[in-house]
């Protein structure tokens, strides 16, 4: 079984900066790897597929890179939109199914 | 545009069965397309439950599967999750969600908090 691990656990950012968001993956999964934003209250929401592929209607602020086991999700100029929780996700497994990382908070610092 | 929603009792008592539905609107679940369940246990991450294709096929997570049934009913576009012999751990907000055969969600219900308690 894979395991996905993220870093850090939180990550304090100031408006306008940058934020980068760390997913490791067990073992190697080639660029099979995904990103979600999370706010309180709403559905998470996909950001990045396949590494670095941005989903439709998702920023350019929004990067994600990677292959192998190590991954990264970068935002550019912090919106106040952006504060969230990231998650990673194993994606293209077969049979069907998802593992996620545990997440990272970004938050206002 | 694609909308899911789910719907199910709030509070499920020890023991028992949670039984949720997802509406599915403006896409039909006999497309090609998977339809799945994932929670968020209170303060914890996102955990995927199971998943079904309109045929019927259903994948599960392995340490639920004893517990879980995920079921389709194409003539009302909506599909179901049975989860049985609840406790306390099994509180969460219950996500319906599409996702493609690369298990990428791309629409999601707006989510549905379950408690369980006595």
């Amino acid at each position: 079984e894979i395991v996905m691990t993220q870093s850090p656990a939180t990550l304090s950012v100031s408006p306008r900066e940058r934020a980068t968001l760390s997913c490791r993956a067990s073992q190697d999964i080639g660029i099979n790897l995904a990103w979600y934003q999370h706010k309180p209250g709403q559905p998470p929401r996909l950001l990045i597929y396949g590494a670095s592929s941005r989903a439709t209607g998702i920023p350019a602020r929004f990067s994600g890179s990677g292959s192998g086991t190590e991954f990264t999700l970068t935002i550019n100029s912090l919106q106040s939109a952006d504060f969230a929780v990231y998650y990673c996700q194993l994606h293209n497994n077969w049979p069907p199914g998802a593992t996620f990382g545990p997440g990272t908070r970004v938050d206002i610092k | 545009q694609v909308q899911l929603r789910e719907s199910g009792p709030p509070l499920v008592k020890p023991s028992e069965t949670l039984s949720l539905t997802c509406f599915v609107s403006g896409f039909s679940v006999s497309n090609s397309y998977y339809w799945a369940w994932i929670r968020q246990p209170p303060g914890k991450g996102l955990e995927w439950i199971g998943t079904i294709y309109h045929t019927g096929d259903t994948y599960y997570k392995s340490s639920l599967e004893s517990r879980v049934t995920v079921s389709v009913d194409t003539s009302k576009n909506q599909f179901s999750l049975r989860l049985s012999s609840v406790t306390a751990a099994d509180t969460a907000v219950y996500y319906c969600a599409r996702g493609n055969p690369t298990s990428l969600f791309d629409y999601w219900g707006p989510g549905t908090l379950v408690t369980v308690s006595s």
